[in-house]
């Protein structure tokens, strides 16, 4: 089955570093790959939508400057939280779609959680 | 737009009794609809999906779950509880074929032994 590979599964780090996530779709070519953030006890809350080649689209709300998406092939896009606070502590999680077939559903890597001291 | 709704914020059986996760959703054009299970600091795992092919989806791990239009619903069901199925549950609908989702708030199931 498809499967999508996150790196790291968990950072601790001080306030004012810059963190860079990676998600790897490993057996199959994504275009499209997408960046959550969870927050304890609570759903799944888009931040942007990484797009192969292009620019990424953030969603309302979520500040570009901060959190930096880069598409660079089919298969990695990265997320760097620059110049992390304590407030940007949570759970990113990012997720895939096949390029290849249609009608398919998006497929989650593990997670990192991020803690800020 | 669309939008989902999980009646039950927890959900608490004993272990090899039936599980029922209710889901209701809006959307104005047809929808995906899908069933994610997630486990403590993990990811989400795909278990079943509903893309206008049959209405009752058999998934992973014994769960099903049937869509019925009339009552713009997806209710997931398995019919034995086990104690690895205690996570959260999330579903999920789509009307772009999965590039769009749109997730519930969750159920989180617990089973008692």
């Amino acid at each position: 089955g498809a499967v999508v590979s996150q790196h790291p599964s968990r950072v601790i780090c001080k306030s004012g570093t810059s963190v860079k996530i990676e998600c790897r779709s490993l057996d199959f070519q994504a275009t499209t790959m997408f960046w959550y953030r969870q927050f304890p006890k609570q759903s799944l809350m888009l931040m942007a939508t990484s797009n192969e080649g292009s620019k990424a689209t953030y969603e309302q709300g979520v500040e570009k400057d901060k959190f930096l998406i880069n598409h660079a092939s089919l298969t990695l896009s990265t997320l760097t939280v620059t110049s992390a606070h304590p407030e940007d502590s949570s759970f990113y999680i990012c997720s895939a779609r096949d390029r290849g077939l249609g009608n398919q559903p998006q497929h989650f890597g593990d997670g990192t959680r991020l803690s800020i001291l | 737009a669309q939008s989902v709704t999980q009646l039950d914020s927890h959900v608490s059986v004993s272990e090899g009794t039936p599980v029922l996760l209710r889901c209701n959703y809006s959307s104005s054009y047809s929808p995906s609809l899908f069933w994610y299970v997630q486990h403590p600091n993990k990811g989400l795992q795909l278990l079943l999906k509903y893309t206008s092919a049959a209405t009752l989806v058999k998934g992973i791990n014994g769960f099903e779950a049937e869509f019925k239009k009339s009552e713009t619903s997806f209710h997931l069901t398995k019919p034995s509880a086990h104690m690895s199925d205690a996570a959260e549950y999330f579903c999920v609908v789509s009307i772009n074929y999965g590039q769009n989702f749109v997730f519930g708030p969750g159920t989180r199931l617990s089973v008692l032994p």
